[in-house]
This record gives C-alpha cells, sequence and structure tokens, in this order.
C-alpha cells in the first residue's frame, strides 16, 4: 500500500480564515479523494482529486467552500474556506493505488477545530 | 434509507468469543465490498475486501450475498486488541467512489 502523510496534523483556527490541508503520497497513484469525518460519525466524500482537471464535487459541497489542487500524481490540497464552527471535523485524503485493485488507503487526517 | 447499513453497537464480548457483523447496501449495482477498522482517533485501514466466494483471513471471515445485499464480518476467538469501530464500505459503480456505513463499535473485554 502507498505511504500517504498530510499535513497539518491538526490545527485550531478562528471563525472566517481559511486553512488548507496537504496530502502526499510516496508513489504516484491515479486517484485522489478528500472525505470529512465529522465528530461521532463515519466518513462522507467530499470530492475526486482530478490531476490537471478540476475536483468533482459530491452533493453538498462546493468549490468555492472546499477549493482542491492536484498538480501531480503524488500531491493534492484541500482549503477549507470561510470556516466556522460547523467545519470542526477530521478531513482524509485517501489513494487508490496503481497496482490494479480498488482497495482504497486513507492518510492520518488532519483533525481541525474551528473556535 | 441509508446506501450502507450497520448496527452501531456497541458490542461488549468477552475475551475468544466469536462476534459477527452485518451490513446491508441498497445499490445493487456495487461493484465492490469492504470491511476497514478504525481505532479511536486513528485513520480508517482496511481490514479485508469481500468476494463473492467469501474469503477469509486467519480469524476473520467476510461474506457477501447479492442477491440479499448483505454483508458479514465474522471474528473468532476476539483479542482485546479487536476493539475498534468495524466499518462497512460499499464501492458503486462510478469511479471508485466509497459509501461508508455508520460503523459497528466493538469492545472486547478481559
Amino acid at each position: 500500500s502507498a505511504v500517504i502523510s498530510q499535513k497539518p496534523s491538526r490545527d485550531i483556527c478562528q471563525r472566517g480564515t481559511s486553512l488548507t490541508i496537504q496530502c502526499q503520497v510516496d508513489s504516484q497513484v491515479t486517484m485522489m479523494f478528500w472525505y470529512r469525518q465529522q465528530p461521532g460519525q463515519s466518513l462522507t466524500l467530499i470530492a475526486t482529486a482530478n490531476q490537471g482537471s478540476e475536483a468533482t464535487y459530491e452533493s453538498g459541497f462546493v468549490i468555492d467552500k472546499f477549493p482542491i489542487s492536484r498538480p501531480n500524481l503524488t500531491f493534492s490540497t484541500l482549503t477549507v474556506s470561510n470556516m466556522s464552527p460547523e467545519d470542526s471535523s477530521i478531513y482524509l485524503c485517501s489513494v487508490v493505488a496503481t497496482s490494479g485493485g480498488d482497495e482504497q488507503f486513507f492518510g492520518p487526517g488532519t483533525r481541525l477545530t474551528v473556535l | 434509507r441509508k446506501e450502507v447499513e450497520q448496527d452501531p453497537g456497541p458490542f461488549n464480548v468477552p475475551e475468544g468469543a466469536t462476534v459477527a457483523f452485518n451490513c446491508t447496501y441498497s445499490n445493487s449495482a456495487s461493484q465492490s465490498f469492504f470491511w476497514y477498522r478504525q481505532d479511536c482517533r486513528k485513520e480508517p485501514k482496511l481490514l479485508m475486501s469481500v468476494y463473492s466466494s467469501g474469503n477469509e483471513d486467519g480469524r476473520f471471515t467476510a461474506q457477501l450475498n447479492r442477491a440479499s445485499q448483505y454483508i458479514s464480518l465474522l471474528i473468532r476467538d476476539s483479542k482485546l486488541s479487536d476493539s475498534a469501530t468495524y466499518l462497512c464500505v460499499v464501492n458503486g459503480n462510478a469511479g471508485n467512489m466509497l459509501t461508508f456505513g455508520g460503523g459497528t463499535r466493538l469492545m472486547v473485554k478481559p
């Protein structure tokens, strides 16, 4: 499986500010995704990060709130914009390894608290 | 109806017990099925994929019933270290998009 790192691992932010989360993979991967896990909940897909084109967002998530970049096959960023306390959550990136299977592997997550 | 449904538990079992988790999914076109394990404050980790023929990995057995749209996970000889939340995950037919169940919490006690 790929080795995935995320930065920052956690942050505490003020309402109205923005935070950019980075996801780095140790090998080239075709598919990268961003998920949110709110307290006590399961994971919800935010978007698919597409290399060289705009991300594909799921229902309820929009580019203005969660802009995503994917400049190459090993790196992606998710920005949480104009934050409110409701954005307090764990944000995780995941990848599908290019070895042929469709299993997804997750980064360690970024724990965000918005005051 | 949720796309992937699980009994949230918690399941409290003694060490050595056998415990079974069930999961149902609503999308009959789903292609791939997985069980993930998530420890407290950690990311989900793939436990095993689930195949139509059923598959076993040590103490863990997963089964899929496509007709009933039902997935199960059996854990034999439970260990304290098995305590975690077990997530039933289904991959639909649209570009590797995973849908997660709410998770079933297992607590194994001495």
